[in-house]
């Protein structure tokens, strides 16, 4: 069975300093991997994803995650925080390019930035 | 732009009420998920479908039951409401295997259950 593991259910950081949210996974197929960020009051928003090819991807908000096959580890990055990165981000899995199935999620990291 | 919407943000319900949730998707997608939110348990898959009048069962699919009878709209519907389902629900919707493509989300629909 497909899991993911967020490290840690909050991070805060100041503002202009390098964000890093921590996501590993389980998957006994090639995973496809994604981040997803929520704003207060709001659905979930595609940050980025991880299907083939190049594993630095590179997404919106000026995110950037890397999947590490051999650390079974897909990190999102941002090099400096600004105060409307405040927001709750899931990491997420599904298996790769099967039909009929779902994507499975962490249970969230919040995200704080402090002026 | 893709648009998911739940028709209902807000609802109060009292316990034993069979409550319906809406969800309506305008890419013509062949995939939508109900997704149950709850704090420090992230997003739970309760039902997903792949093609109208077809379900699948997710991970906390107890108490709960699906139905789309038309690709637009997949409705969730709790037989009978308990205080324990009170959350966030959120739908969401994709189009063919799901690993490649975006999944797009609703806003969400707030249940509370007196």
């Amino acid at each position: 069975a497909q899991s993911v593991t967020q490290l840690g259910s909050h991070v805060s950081v100041s503002e202009g300093a390098l964000v890093l949210l921590r996501c590993n996974y389980s998957s006994s197929v090639p995973p496809y991997l994604f981040w997803y960020v929520q704003y207060p009051n709001q659905g979930l928003q595609l940050l980025l994803k991880y299907t083939t090819g190049a594993t630095l991807v590179k997404g919106i908000n000026g995110f950037e995650a890397e999947f590490k096959k051999s650390e079974t580890s897909f990190h999102l990055t941002k090099p400096s925080a600004h105060m409307s990165d405040a927001a709750e981000y899931f990491c997420a899995v599904s298996k790769a390019n099967q039909a009929g199935t779902a994507l499975i999620f962490g249970k969230g990291t919040t995200l704080s930035v402090s002026s | 732009d893709v648009k998911v919407t739940q028709s209902s943000r807000y609802l109060v319900k009292r316990t034993g009420e069979k409550v319906f949730l809406e969800c309506v998707q305008d890419m013509d997608h062949e995939n939508m998920f109900w997704y149950r939110q709850d704090p420090g348990l992230g997003l739970r898959l309760i039902y997903f479908s792949y093609d109208v009048k077809m379900k699948e069962k997710g991970d906390i699919p107890e108490g709960y039951s699906v139905s789309r009878e038309k690709k637009e709209r997949f409705s969730l519907i709790l037989e009978s409401a308990s205080t324990n389902q009170t959350s966030m629900y959120l739908c969401a919707s994709s189009s063919g295997p799901t690993g490649r493509n975006t999944i797009y989300f609703g806003e969400g629909s707030w249940l509370t259950v007196v």
